[in-house]
């Protein structure tokens, strides 16, 4: 067990762009969430899958924001058209099913500059 | 809306100082509450657990204590380490998602 994977580290695109992130869970994780987190700020949360379903999204997603977990497995987070505002780190974390919630594990981060 | 608090903001202690960073949260509906410790540009490490109808969880030289009813939770860390420098967040886990939501941070610093 490598614990959860992110890919790329670290990102610099010109405004504009589209990028992709890739989240790599746990293996035996169902839930898979996706956090943004800004300078000296905690986490906020993006977006939520139970297996390959995205149940819940938050009001930060905006439209230009877009995640996928194709086969319950791994899941990818696009973002198109990049502002400036756009620049964070981006966290993925998995955790176990649970009634009451299960200790959620976090990856390295996607470290996101747009220029 | 769910707002969680860390008091203080940034801490700097001696080493083998016992101290404790506090947590408060505004709505008590939550499911758990878990603290983590993130070093720069790193990610999230967790470092405890604690389920709603638990009162207290320990690890290694680390304790955490909730209260839900009053909205609050404490890690306390014994015997210091410089090692132990780092930003210590808590987060309570709340909705159908049971997704967390964060404080900002307590920035700790163990002067050798």
């Amino acid at each position: 067990d490598t614990g959860v994977s992110q890919d790329p580290r670290h990102k610099i695109t010109k405004r504009g762009q589209n990028v992709t992130f890739r989240c790599d869970p746990i293996s035996e994780h169902n839930r898979l969430y996706w956090y943004r987190q800004t300078l000296g700020q905690g986490p906020e949360f993006l977006t939520y899958f139970q297996n390959e379903a995205q149940l819940e999204k938050s009001r930060l997603l905006s439209d230009r924001f877009s995640a996928e977990r194709p086969k319950g497995s791994f899941s990818t987070l696009e973002i198109q058209r990049t502002e400036q505002g756009d620049s964070a780190m981006y966290l993925c974390a998995s955790s176990l099913p649970g009634v009451r919630g299960t200790e959620a594990f976090f990856g390295q981060g996607t470290r996101l500059t747009v220029v | 809306k769910q707002e969680v608090t860390q008091i203080p903001a940034a801490l700097s202690v001696p080493e083998g100082e016992n101290l404790v960073l506090n947590c408060s949260f505004t709505d008590s509906a939550i499911y758990n509450l878990q603290w983590f410790r993130q070093d720069p540009g790193k990610g999230l490490t967790s470092l405890l657990l604690i389920q709603s109808s638990q009162r207290e969880q320990t690890s290694g030289r680390l304790n955490a204590s909730l209260d839900k009813s009053s909205g609050r939770s404490t890690l306390y860390i014994a015997a210091s380490q410089p090692g132990d420098s780092a930003t210590y967040l808590c987060a309570v886990g709340e909705g159908s998602a049971r997704q967390l939501t964060f404080g900002s941070g307590t920035q700790l610093t163990v002067l050798p």
